[in-house]
């Protein structure tokens, strides 16, 4: 049982680049969520997804896009990476959006140069 | 502002040992209260997950109370072992947002 996968683990890009980061989870959880995790900070919510068709934006969407492409994957799209999107993003899915645990991916590593 | 802090920042104990991290939130309206464990370069874990009308949830060797009157959390770690050096991190949910307040984590150590 994966759980939530995330593709790439690790990826460096040259700022003004685009780029898409990949989350899967097999758990057939109706809500899904991008985050992001920096030095001395606590995880921030980029956008999420409370169910299949739907997408919300969290507390710091600016400069990124989503796509929830089906029940299983929820995409986040960099259009014009920038250096302070430099972090570690992590995908994460729940079988609701209030009380229940979110399952977390391992994270992508994203540097932009 | 909604705001969750959590001390100590860090913390080293002896295997064997417990110890008790602390978290306070200023987070309202209150919806729930979570504990995740997070190992170095992998995503959090759900330890447990606390509503209002909760004051302890257990999870093993690990143990939560909350008190929503005083806006307090801890989490109990009971006879330490190795595998328990992680990152604590709590995470305070408002009512009619989805959007949650997590604090900066508390830094455990265990040394054998």
């Amino acid at each position: 049982n994966a759980g939530v996968t995330q593709t790439p683990k690790f990826q460096v890009l040259k700022t003004g680049q685009s780029m898409t980061l990949q989350c899967a989870q097999d758990m057939n959880h109706n809500s899904m969520y991008w985050y992001r995790q920096d030095p001395g900070m606590g995880l921030r919510l980029i956008y999420y997804s409370a169910s299949e068709g739907t997408t919300d934006k969290g507390e710091v969407p600016n400069g990124y896009n989503v796509s929830r492409l089906n029940k299983r994957e929820f995409s986040l799209r960099l259009e014009s990476a920038a250096p302070s999107q430099t972090s570690v993003y992590f995908c994460a899915s729940s079988g609701g959006i209030v009380n229940q645990p979110q399952h977390f991916g391992d994270g992508t590593r994203l540097s932009i140069l | 502002k909604n705001q969750v802090e959590q001390s100590p920042q860090s913390l080293i104990i002896l295997e064997g040992k417990n110890c008790t991290l602390q978290c306070n939130y200023t987070v309202s309206p209150f919806s729930n209260l979570r504990w995740y464990k997070q190992d170095t370069g992998r995503g959090p874990v759900s330890l447990t997950i606390m509503t209002f009308s909760e004051n302890t949830k257990s999870n093993g060797r690990y143990t939560a109370t909350l008190d929503a009157d005083t806006k307090q959390s801890s989490l109990h770690i009971t006879a330490s072992q190795l595998s328990d050096s992680a990152s604590y991190i709590c995470v305070v949910l408002t009512g009619g947002s989805y959007i949650p307040t997590f604090g900066r984590g508390t830094s455990l150590i265990v040394h054998p």
